[in-house]
């Protein structure tokens, strides 16, 4: 069963510092998300790495993929109170049948940066 | 503009009653998800449909229903069975299931 854990779920910062959010997943896949969580609001779709060595950015945000370490990691930079919200990464798991294909979502790492 | 519409945004369940979630998307995509969230933990899977009259169970399925009649639409029914249904439900569609997610807006349901 395709386990994914992210670490840490609790994450306060000051505004320009750097830090990372880990996502470690128990299986192989073929596909990780980066999503974001505003307070009480939907998910807004950040990343998605498809390859090993995958590495995407976007502003102050930055993801990237290991495959063979099953490690995927979304690097803040310069934090601003801004980037305050939940992040989840989400896993694809596809059973050997093809008969199921899903996500499997992390628990979420709660970034609060603090001015 | 394209999109994924929840309604209603807040639901009040009865004891006993059954309840449904509106889903509908616009995005002419194939696949759809329903996923439930408590606080502060992440979503999980109760039901997903990838192509039209087909749908599978997902990781929570037990006291919940769904059906895909139409591309666009994909309710949920919270039935009595279900004994914990107070959650925040969100929906989501994307082109096929290798394809990046889109969620709407979400539906909070609480028990009266």
């Amino acid at each position: 069963e395709l386990k994914v854990e992210q670490n840490p779920l609790f994450l306060s910062m000051q505004e320009g510092k750097n830090y990372t959010i880990y996502c470690n997943y128990s299986t192989t896949s073929d596909r990780l998300y980066w999503y974001r969580q505003d307070p009480g609001k939907s998910l807004e779709s950040l990343f998605v790495l498809l390859s090993n060595g995958a590495v995407k950015q976007e502003g102050r945000l930055m993801a990237s993929l290991d495959t063979k370490a099953r490690l995927s990691t979304l690097h803040i930079t310069a934090a601003v109170h801004d980037l305050s919200a939940t992040y989840f990464c989400a896993v694809g798991h596809r059973e050997w049948s093809g008969a199921t294909n899903k996500l499997i979502f992390g628990t979420g790492t709660l970034l609060a940066v603090q001015p | 503009d394209g999109g994924i519409t929840q309604s209603p945004k807040y639901l009040f369940r009865k004891e006993g009653q059954n309840v449904t979630l509106s889903c509908e998307q616009n995005l002419n995509h194939d696949a759809m998800y329903w996923y439930r969230q408590d606080p502060g933990q992440g979503l999980r899977l109760i039901y997903y449909s990838q192509i039209v009259n087909d749908f599978q169970k997902g990781d929570i399925a037990e006291g919940y229903s769904v059906s895909r009649e139409k591309k666009e639409s994909f309710p949920l029914t919270v039935t009595s069975a279900q004994k914990n249904p107070t959650a925040f439900y969100l929906c989501a569609s994307s082109t096929t299931y290798r394809e990046t997610q889109h969620f709407g807006d979400g539906t909070r349901l609480s028990i009266l």
